[in-house]
């Protein structure tokens, strides 16, 4: 992987079901890795960084894990409800040398939950 | 506590002109980064200034230069406009450059 990808691109599900997303981008040189929301209208939202491999966090009803020496990382979304609609990105944050701190973007899951 | 605040909102200008997008950073933040996002893409880090300095760059061509205040305030600016800059233009600040990024609302750049 040279890229960040992100899969699927886009997701509909009914309200309560539960879904998941994959973020995947390059193992080397690895420093962290961002999940942001960004609702219609808004500006995108952190929701976590992680930097440890075997790392989980949780906010609320959403949770993500990582796994830095395959390059992936999951977010979970238990019991979507609509106002969980949004683009979810992640992004990746290269250690060292002039690539600290800059993030790539994958391009987004856009998830629509129906009422 | 304000956030991150760009101006302006929207902006039309045409092939060959110059324009200076700018940024206030969210109170307690010392650095900016600026990214552009085309339609269906997620967002292209352009470049990221801290101490008045520009820190890290992306792949965009010298036509993108930047700027930042001693109030870590920061401007974008994009000379000979082309069709394809049209996009949204994202600021974001953060404590240090590992931290979380928090965005603005971005400003819509057209191009005709």
């Amino acid at each position: 992987i040279l890229n960040v990808e992100q899969s699927p691109q886009s997701l509909h599900v009914q309200e309560g079901d539960s879904t998941n997303f994959t973020c995947s981008f390059p193992s080397s040189n690895f420093y962290a890795l961002h999940w942001y929301r960004w609702e219609t209208a808004k500006s995108p939202e952190a929701l976590f960084v992680m930097t440890l491999n075997g790392d989980e966090k949780k906010k609320g009803r959403i949770s993500a894990t990582l796994n830095t020496k395959e390059g992936y990382s999951y977010l979970y979304i238990k019991g979507s409800q609509p106002e969980d609609s949004a683009t979810y990105l992640c992004a990746h944050a290269n250690a060292g040398g002039t690539s600290y701190g800059k993030l790539t973007f994958g391009q987004g899951t856009i998830l629509t939950v129906h009422p | 506590d304000a956030g991150v605040t760009q101006s302006p909102t929207h902006l039309i200008k045409t092939r060959g002109q110059q324009v200076t997008l700018r940024c206030s950073p969210k109170s307690g933040h010392d650095t900016v980064s600026w990214y552009q996002q085309a339609l269906g893409q997620g967002p292209q880090f352009i470049f990221q200034y801290y101490e008045e300095e520009e820190r890290q760059r992306g792949n965009f061509p010298d036509r993108f230069s930047g700027h930042q205040f001693p109030n870590y305030s920061s401007e974008l600016n994009v000379n000979a406009l082309l069709l394809g800059d049209s996009a949204l233009y994202l600021c974001a600040s953060s404590r240090t450059s590992n931290q979380p990024q928090h965005f603005g609302d971005g400003t819509r750049l057209s191009i005709l």
